[in-house]
């Protein structure tokens, strides 16, 4: 069935590094690429997404790639604070939201 | 305007015993999702309404959940009886339109000792 990989499962920056999360996908069908960003206590935010007509889009210190060839999609956080502490899922959807396996990110002061 | 809300936020029961969970989507919304995060695994999908109807309930695990969402609004999963694999954080979301950008709600924490 569907499956969708996500590496890492954890990753320790420091702030004003950048952090790189990676996702693949089984599904081919698959057009719709979410990111979810979950902190403690609280449920999944959406923080950006892509669509498979897309390669890239950015938003502020956020931005996500997509490589429908190689079923590949990133996330990508440049200038990272304590703040962006946090689990990141990625997620595809053909006919349901399929989620990876979770990031958690860990920023140090 | 709201988002979406579930209650309670914890709730801790005995093996064997009933828990039943609710989940208030945002005003409008048509499509409400229920997923599971067991044990700091991957978010999973149980079952999918579009109003009052399930769409897809391809992710409940057994038929002791049972997933409910009368006159379109909220909804509920009722699991009875719970067993120890059953605890985990249980997320509800809902979205406008099918499989798009679907806003989730905090979560329910169920511990079954």
């Amino acid at each position: 069935g569907e499956n969708v990989e996500q590496h890492p499962s954890t990753l320790s920056v420091q702030e004003g590094d950048s952090a790189v999360i990676k996702c693949t996908y089984s599904d081919s069908a698959s057009n719709y690429f979410p990111w979810y960003k979950q902190e403690l206590g609280k449920g999944p935010q959406l923080i950006i997404d892509i669509r498979s007509n897309v390669g890239e889009k950015k938003d502020q210190r956020i931005a996500v790639t997509l490589n429908k060839t190689a079923k590949h999609f990133s996330l990508h956080i440049t200038e990272t604070q304590p703040e962006d502490s946090a689990v990141y899922f990625c997620a595809d959807i053909t006919d349901k939201l399929i989620f990876g396996t979770g990031t958690r990110l860990q920023v140090f002061p | 305007e709201a988002g979406v809300t579930q209650f309670p936020s914890h709730s801790v029961i005995e093996k064997g015993q009933t828990v039943t969970l609710r989940c208030d989507p945002i005003s409008g919304h048509d499509n409400l999702y229920w997923y599971r995060r067991v044990m700091g695994k991957e978010i999973k999908f149980l079952l999918h309404f579009v109003k009052e109807s399930k769409q897809d309930e391809s992710g409940m695990p057994n038929n002791r959940f049972l997933a409910e969402r009368t006159g379109g609004t909220y909804s509920t999963l009722k699991v009875q009886p719970a067993e120890l694999e059953d605890s985990g954080v249980y997320f509800c979301a809902s979205s406008q339109v099918a499989n798009t950008e679907a806003f989730f709600g905090q979560g329910t924490r169920l511990t079954v000792v």
